[in-house]
């Protein structure tokens, strides 16, 4: 009965490859988002969607491509990894109109 | 432009002394902040936020709209307090700046 969960928990890979990491949230809500937390623990938002929109892309490179299949899901993929992509991303999702985000339990991505 | 500053990037303190984490906001709207906290390789949660005005695992946290701070107080800190500590303003409906932590030790 896990609120928000992201798979895989850790990812090691090769620069250069393309991975995907996965969200899932039960609580119902209607909006999701991406945080990159770097190795300085700096935590930034990338993405968020509401309803499947698009609504918040900050400055990502366009190697990063998030898709969002439906209200409870938001994939993110990164295509030709570069090292510094190694961070820990998080999943996190909201209902609009109320405050409290809640957070998945990270990828750890390290890439080689 | 909205800025959430967080001065002190590790704190560290003695078990059962009192222990502050200092946040400023710079945000010309009005503000509403929360202190968002990660456990040693956990996911990061929500510990509290200034409208509520409660006080969660006896943390307390005041809105100073004149000094543009919310800090983070507790009068007795415990070991198991230990954790990342970040300081969040909310603005344009659902956006979340964080500051950069606050890494909290709490000696024995």
């Amino acid at each position: 009965d896990t609120a928000v969960s992201q798979t895989p928990k850790y990812l090691v890979t090769q620069m250069g490859n393309d991975k995907s990491i996965k969200c899932e949230q039960n609580l119902g809500h209607d909006t999701m988002y991406w945080y990159k937390q770097d190795s300085k623990k700096f935590l930034k938002i990338m993405f968020s969607y509401n309803n499947k929109e698009l609504i918040i892309n900050e400055t990502v490179p366009n190697r990063f491509s998030p898709k969002s299949p439906d209200k409870a899901h938001l994939n993110l993929h990164i295509n030709s990894l570069e090292l510094g992509d190694s961070a820990v991303y998080f999943c996190a999702s909201s209902q609009r109109g109320e405050e409290t985000q809640y957070f998945g339990p990270g990828t750890r991505l390290l890439v080689l | 432009a909205q800025r959430v500053t967080q001065p002190e990037k590790l704190l560290s303190v003695f078990k059962g002394a009192p222990v502050e984490l200092k946040c400023n906001y710079s945000y010309s709207g009005s503000p509403e902040l929360f202190w968002y906290v990660q456990y040693s390789r956990q996911r990061l949660q929500l510990l509290l936020r200034h409208i509520s005005r409660e006080s969660i695992k006896g943390f307390t946290a005041d809105l100073n709209k004149g000094e543009t701070s919310f800090h983070l107080k507790k009068p007795f800190a415990q070991e198991e307090d230990s954790a990342m500590y970040y300081c969040a303003l909310k603005w344009e409906g659902s956006r979340l700046t964080f500051g950069e932590g606050t890494q909290l030790t709490v000696n024995p």
